[in-house]
């Protein structure tokens, strides 16, 4: 199975602080990577899929960017609806798998 | 619109049986593969398993194969997992979602927990 590391685990900023994740995979992955936001109590919701591609109605704030087994997503100005924890996911095999997290607060 | 709205979670001791359900609406439910991800208290996203669009192809996580069963039923645009022999380490929400890589839609969720 391919491994996904994701850092950090949390982190805390200010708000219109530019925020960046980090998520290496174990094995190359090409562009085969996803990245959804969780809010507390709520379901999974996709922002970007194949690395850089915001689905449709996800503010330009968020983006993505990398490829093989390294990737970065960023929020470029934190906004505090923005609070939430956000994965990675690799679709290169299966099974799919997420990264462990990244939990996102307001300084 | 999109909806995935799930059902028959509960609790359940060690080693009993839950069925649970997904009713799919506002899209053409046999277009599409369907997926379970489940995410135990506190803790990140797993995917489970995933059905083919006419249930001829079926693949599980590891962790869950010979005891969880993914179906579906497109005459009622629903998606099933019979889920057997249950663990501790099964306490979750479960999630069904559309597609099987780009998972786009979600459901609520159903929660299980397993306790005696």
């Amino acid at each position: 199975d391919i491994q996904m590391t994701q850092s950090p685990s949390s982190l805390s900023a200010s708000v219109g602080d530019s925020v960046t994740i980090t998520c290496q995979a174990s094995q190359d992955i090409t562009k085969y990577l996803n990245w959804y936001q969780q809010k507390p109590g709520k379901a999974p919701k996709l922002l970007i899929y194949d690395v850089s591609n915001l689905e449709t109605g996800v503010p330009s704030r968020f983006s993505g960017s990398g490829s093989g087994t390294h990737f970065t997503f960023t929020i470029s100005s934190l906004q505090p609806e923005d609070i939430a924890t956000y994965y990675c996911q690799q679709y290169d095999n299966f099974p799919l798998t997420f990264g462990g997290g990244t939990k996102v607060e307001i300084k | 619109e999109v909806q995935l709205v799930e059902s028959g979670g509960g609790l359940v001791q060690p080693g009993g049986s839950l069925r649970l359900s997904c009713a799919a609406s506002g899209f053409t439910f046999s277009s599409f593969w369907m997926t379970w991800v489940r995410q135990a208290p506190g803790k990140g996203l797993e995917w489970v398993a995933n059905i083919k669009q006419d249930g001829s192809e079926k693949y599980y996580v590891d962790s869950v194969k010979g005891r969880f069963t993914i179906s579906r039923d497109n005459a009622k645009n629903s998606l099933l997992l019979q889920v057997n022999s249950l663990r501790a380490e099964d306490t979750a929400v479960y999630y069904c979602a559309r597609d099987s890589t780009l998972l786009g839609y979600w459901g609520q969720g159903t929660l299980v927990t397993v306790s005696s």
